[in-house]
């Protein structure tokens, strides 16, 4: 089964732009084609930002976008904001299951 | 609007059976959505997808847990479960029910969880 890579950490500035990528180590590229995306703060339960690789659930701001190419699915953040801080984890379907990514926890600096 | 409410012993003895049940209200479990599932998240790790059931009753598990998972839908009682045999200090968890509601694609498209329920295997 594979398995998906997220850099365990990242951060920026408030206002900058942090982006944050999802590699697996599958060979079979579709499995990009329906990434989604999650956002979790402390304690929080996790709340799905993206779908699809690049679409937003209706209430997401637009600062969240994300892109898939052939070899991984990254999610950008513009205009970082302190409320930005949190864990974001990637998840796709393949193989008849679910993966998720290991998580990347986001610093506002 | 869906909500999830996840119930369970919360104390488990290692080599014991986890019962957990997910109470859905806001709508009926035989409509849409198409997918239920469970998530868990051991303290201070990441996430983990357990299972998901289709309305069909077709049933998806995680390969590493699957010799140890059930999951199934009672529509008599609006609800679904998660049944987990022979638990390990290793499964201690929060677990959340999960659906996809409203974007229900070819990915994991979870936009409503519970807000999940404490398991801890100790004896």
């Amino acid at each position: 089964q594979s398995a998906l890579t997220q850099p365990p950490s990242a951060s920026g500035s408030p206002g900058q732009s942090v982006t944050i990528s999802c590699t697996a180590t599958s060979s079979d590229i579709s499995v990009y084609d329906y990434v989604s995306w999650f956002q979790q703060h402390p304690g929080k339960v996790p709340k799905l930002i993206i779908y699809d690789a690049t679409k937003r659930p209706s209430g997401v701001p637009d600062r969240f976008s994300a892109s898939k190419s052939d070899t991984a699915a990254s999610l950008t953040i513009s205009g970082l904001q302190a409320e930005d801080e949190a864990d974001y984890y990637c998840s796709a379907f393949e193989s008849r299951s679910v993966i998720f990514g290991g998580g990347t926890q986001l610093t506002v600096l | 609007q869906l909500q999830l409410q996840e119930s369970g012993p919360g104390l488990v003895k290692p080599s014991e059976t986890l019962s957990l049940t997910c109470a859905v209200s806001g709508g009926s479990i035989s409509g849409t959505p198409y997918f239920w599932g469970w998530v868990r998240q051991p303290p201070g790790k990441g996430l983990e997808w357990i299972a998901s059931i289709r309305q069909d009753g077709h049933t998806y598990y995680n390969w590493s847990l699957k010799s140890r998972v059930t999951i199934f839908i009672d529509t008599s009682k609006n609800q679904f479960h998660l049944i987990l045999s022979s638990v390990t200090p290793a499964d201690t968890a929060l677990y959340h029910c999960v659906t996809e509601a409203n974007y229900g694609s070819r990915g994991f498209e979870a936009d409503i969880w519970g807000q999940g329920t404490f398991v801890a295997v100790s004896s």
